[in-house]
């Protein structure tokens, strides 16, 4: 069974700091890794979506790398803002759209 | 571009009673699937389903079903209810069912069983 884990379950950083959340799952054989935001009691917003055949993907101030081989990815935010402040959540799929989520990491962003 | 609708929003139910869940995906998109969100156990998969078939299914009783349409609206249903079953849960849309096919989620329909 897949277990997918993110560390830290918390972090509280300075506005305009770069940081990194870090997420490792069990099994390399996935189909994608998606990373998401949820502020509270919303639904999921989606960040970015990195293939199995990919390395990784940026957006704006957000990259995201993809080491399937070792289990891992990071989720890369550059000069972080307040509005940054939110759950963020990996999740790979192994097959379509079933995907395997880890229990996130809080971010709070301290003007 | 409308977004993934949930319907609705907010339930209260009572122990012992049935309740049904809508999911609207997004204009083209074929594949819906199903999540509870608890604060104990996080994001766990229900079901998913593509062109009206079941392709998955999470390890949840038989109490939780699901289906989906012809025009891939989705429903999913909860007979008996028990206080446990309290969660936000999520539905999610994608065009279809490979690597490189993102999820787009709903807000949720929040359920309280009393």
């Amino acid at each position: 069974k897949q277990e997918v884990t993110q560390i830290p379950a918390a972090l509280s950083v300075p506005e305009g700091e770069n940081l990194v959340l870090n997420c490792s799952f069990t099994d390399s054989a996935i189909y994608n890794l998606q990373w998401f935001r949820q502020d509270p009691g919303k639904g999921l917003t989606s960040l970015l979506l990195i293939q199995s055949s990919q390395r990784e993907q940026t957006s704006g101030r957000l990259n995201a790398s993809l080491d399937k081989s070792s289990g891992r990815s990071t989720l890369y935010i550059a000069a972080s803002q307040p509005g940054d402040s939110a759950t963020y959540l990996c999740a790979v799929s192994l097959t379509g759209n079933q995907f395997y989520f880890g229990t996130g990491t809080s971010l709070t962003v301290i003007p | 571009k409308a977004g993934v609708t949930q319907t609705p929003r907010y339930l209260i139910k009572t122990r012992g009673q049935q309740v049904t869940l809508s999911c609207s995906p997004i204009s083209g998109h074929r594949s819906v699937s199903w999540y509870q969100q608890t604060p104990g156990q996080g994001l766990q998969f229900l079901f998913e389903y593509f062109s009206e078939t079941q392709r998955n299914k999470g390890n949840f009783p038989g109490r939780f079903s699901g289906r989906q349409f012809s025009n891939s609206r989705s429903e999913m249903n909860v007979s008996t209810l028990e206080l446990g079953d309290s969660a936000l849960y999520l539905c999610a849309s994608s065009q279809g069912t490979g690597g490189n096919t993102e999820a787009f989620f709903g807000q949720g329909t929040r359920l309280t069983v009393v």
